[in-house]
């Protein structure tokens, strides 16, 4: 089946900084989608993204579908932000599940 | 707009017992699905139900069973508990309207001591 690996598996940052996460996919897929979540295990949707770029305040994403690749910004970090990104593909065969990553663990220290 | 509700929060169940989730999708959705985590890992798919069947099911054995009723809602029931089972169960919606976003309740944490 599909593989998806996420890195880095953890990132502890300075408020304020700048972080980049990474996606890659091992084919092709319908659907790509990027979460967070909370410290109660909620997942909450940040971005669905299968190609092209999409941002949404702080946060932007990008996905390179021909290369098999997505990346998640966060901008200006702040401590809300820490918790378990997720990302989450849809392969075309065997459709209508997502397979995930291990998550990166962001951690925003003040 | 009522999000995916799920029911219970948290459950301490013994094991060989049996346990039922519930969960309602989000208004105008029609598919559910749900979804395993374990402690440190990513969310596994379990299984999915659309019109009230079984599409798709993931690598869990059959005491994981589901149903899914004419309003779209489902339950998900573990029969004879084992402590592996232990987990974040997660459901999960899509439909009409959303694309193909998927949305997720808040889960329910099961403990088997």
């Amino acid at each position: 089946g599909i593989q998806v690996e996420q890195s880095p598996p953890d990132l502890i940052l300075q408020e304020g900084a700048n972080s980049t996460l990474r996606c890659n996919f091992s084919d092709s897929v319908n659907n790509l989608q990027w979460f967070h979540q909370n410290p109660w295990g909620q997942l909450i949707n940040l971005f669905y993204i299968p190609s092209g770029t999409k941002q949404n305040g702080r946060l932007s994403a990008t996905t390179v579908a021909t290369e098999r690749y997505s990346l998640l910004y966060i901008s200006s970090s702040q401590t809300t932000d820490s918790g378990v990104y997720f990302c989450a593909v849809e392969p075309i065969q065997g459709a209508q599940k997502l397979v995930f990553g291990q998550g990166t663990r962001l951690t925003i220290n003040p | 707009d009522a999000g995916v509700t799920q029911s219970p929060t948290h459950l301490i169940k013994t094991r060989g017992q049996q346990v039922t989730l519930r969960c309602s999708p989000k208004s105008g959705h029609d598919t559910v699905s749900w979804y395993q985590q374990a402690l440190g890992q990513g969310p596994q798919f379990i299984f999915q139900y659309y019109e009230e069947e079984e599409r798709q099911r993931g690598n869990f054995p059959d005491r994981f069973s589901g149903h899914q009723f004419p309003n779209y809602s489902s339950e998900l029931n573990v029969n004879a508990l084992l402590l592996g089972d232990s987990a974040l169960y997660l459901c999960a919606s899509r439909g009409v309207g959303s694309g193909n976003t998927i949305y997720f309740g808040e889960g329910s944490w099961l403990t088997v001591v």
